[in-house]
């Protein structure tokens, strides 16, 4: 089947720890983007992937880090997270922007 | 810089009261436009990609359509089972930097009553 799956689905921390939520997909796209999404904001994209090693900015990407080291896994890496970082994030691959996107269940996370 | 503006913010409907949802966007060298639904605490799902004026797509209830500068969503005697987030999104402009950006829109919630 295919699919995008993320973990932690549920994420509840303490400001200033490290944290990784993964991504991973298993229809071998060459692109995979993050999105965070906040209620009267929509979804903000954070950063994206257009292939292994090969990954650039979204709208928002202050406080995050990403890398692609193979082709299926996309981490999101916040490495010093803040309140302003609780959201929603959705992981997405497609072969090409502009083509149909899969999205994974989602990651709702809460900094305290 | 890309826009895409959507409304109304929220629609709500009577089972079989059609209506349609608006899509506005400013983007150069347009490569497509996509719709994608959301029902709550899921991830969106692809409805329909369309990529030149006057193109047209449909699926059961709902038919998009796009101008240069807007595409709508028609639903046609919609039924509660309809009820969600209706979000579009359009690519970055081909010919600049950013050509793996996606912005999307900030969603339509569609409620239909039974």
């Amino acid at each position: 089947e295919a699919q995008v799956t993320q973990n932690p689905r549920y994420l509840i921390t303490v400001t200033g720890k490290k944290l990784t939520v993964t991504c991973s997909q298993n229809m071998n796209h060459e692109y995979m983007s993050w999105y965070r999404q906040d209620p009267g904001l929509g979804l903000r994209q954070i950063y994206y992937s257009m292939n292994v090693e090969v990954t650039d900015k979204g709208d928002v990407p202050e406080g995050y880090k990403v890398s692609r080291k193979e082709k299926r896994n996309f981490p999101l890496i916040l490495e010093s997270p803040s309140p302003n970082q609780t959201s929603l994030y959705f992981c997405a691959s497609s072969f090409q922007p502009t083509g149909k996107a899969f999205f994974g269940q989602g990651t709702r996370l809460t900094v305290v | 810089e890309d826009q895409v503006t959507q409304s109304p913010e929220a629609l709500r409907l009577q089972e079989g009261e059609s209506s349609s949802l608006n899509c506005s966007y400013t983007v150069s060298g347009l490569r497509g436009l996509f719709w994608y639904r959301q029902d709550p605490g899921k991830g969106p799902e692809f409805l329909f990609t369309l990529y030149s004026a006057g193109e047209e797509k449909e699926k059961e209830r709902l038919k998009a359509t796009l101008t240069k500068k807007e595409s709508f969503l028609h639903i046609t005697a919609p039924k509660p089972e309809d009820s969600a987030t209706y979000l579009c999104a359009v690519p970055a402009n081909a010919g600049g930097t950013s050509y793996g950006k996606l912005t999307f829109g900030q969603g339509t919630i569609l409620t239909v009553h039974p």
